[in-house]
């Protein structure tokens, strides 16, 4: 089964000013997903994240809020840009597993406040 | 969008006693899980049924599923103070795309 690393764990941010959250699959996993959870709150996914190609968005989310990278098939960003306090949320990513044990694995979750 | 609801969205319950939270959904669905998240962290693989299941056993989990009435329930038995946590259902509509419910906040009391 997939571990995942995701960092940072939390931060505290400065509103207008940028974070980007990495996650690190210990294999090579074709599509990673990242999802949202607001306080109190269901995970809301933003973007599907395919190796070599533009990320997929799920609607409310853009790409120049949530830029995400996937430079190869065990690693992915995700930045959450010029933020608002709107914007504090814990964001996790994701990977596929199913095949191997049934379920999706997730990071950690990164915590995020904007000030 | 969100597709599933759940209820209760909050449960209290004694340890020893058994805790049973209901997932309902809307569209046609390849397979339901149910996870588990503590405090706001990153979220734990409970169990999955397929859409052509109708139980499931996991140690103290068991889960149902009727395609029919669009609904999915978690039992866990002889509950523990550790089984506190937040409890999701998400429904796999396919494209490897999962729908988080609302979830239940389920808490033991020693």
């Amino acid at each position: 089964s997939a571990v995942i690393s995701q960092k940072p764990s939390r931060d505290i941010c400065q509103r207008g000013t940028s974070l980007t959250i990495q996650c690190q699959v210990d294999s090579q996993v074709t599509m990673m997903f990242w999802y949202r959870q607001q306080p109190g709150q269901s995970l809301t996914l933003i973007a599907t994240a395919n190796q070599g190609s533009e990320a997929t968005y799920e609607s409310g989310f853009v790409i120049d809020k949530f830029p995400i990278s996937r430079p190869n098939l065990t690693f992915s960003t995700l930045t959450v840009s010029n933020m608002s306090p709107e914007d504090s949320s814990i964001y996790l990513c994701s990977v596929d597993m199913t095949d191997f044990r049934g379920g999706y694995t997730f990071g950690s979750g990164t915590r995020l406040t904007v000030v | 969008s969100q597709q599933g609801e759940e209820d209760p969205q909050a449960l209290s319950i004694q340890e020893g006693e058994n805790a049973t939270m209901n997932c309902s959904y809307k569209t046609s669905i390849n397979n339901l899980q149910w996870y588990r998240q503590n405090s706001g962290r990153g979220l734990v693989h409970l169990i999955l049924i397929r859409s052509n299941e109708r139980e499931k056993h996991s140690g103290r989990l068991r889960v149902t599923l009727d395609t029919s009435k669009k609904s999915s329930s978690l039992l866990i038995t002889a509950s523990r103070a550790a089984d506190t946590a937040s409890y999701f259902c998400a429904t796999d509509e396919g494209a490897q795309k999962l729908v988080f419910g609302q979830g239940t906040r389920l808490t033991i009391n020693p």
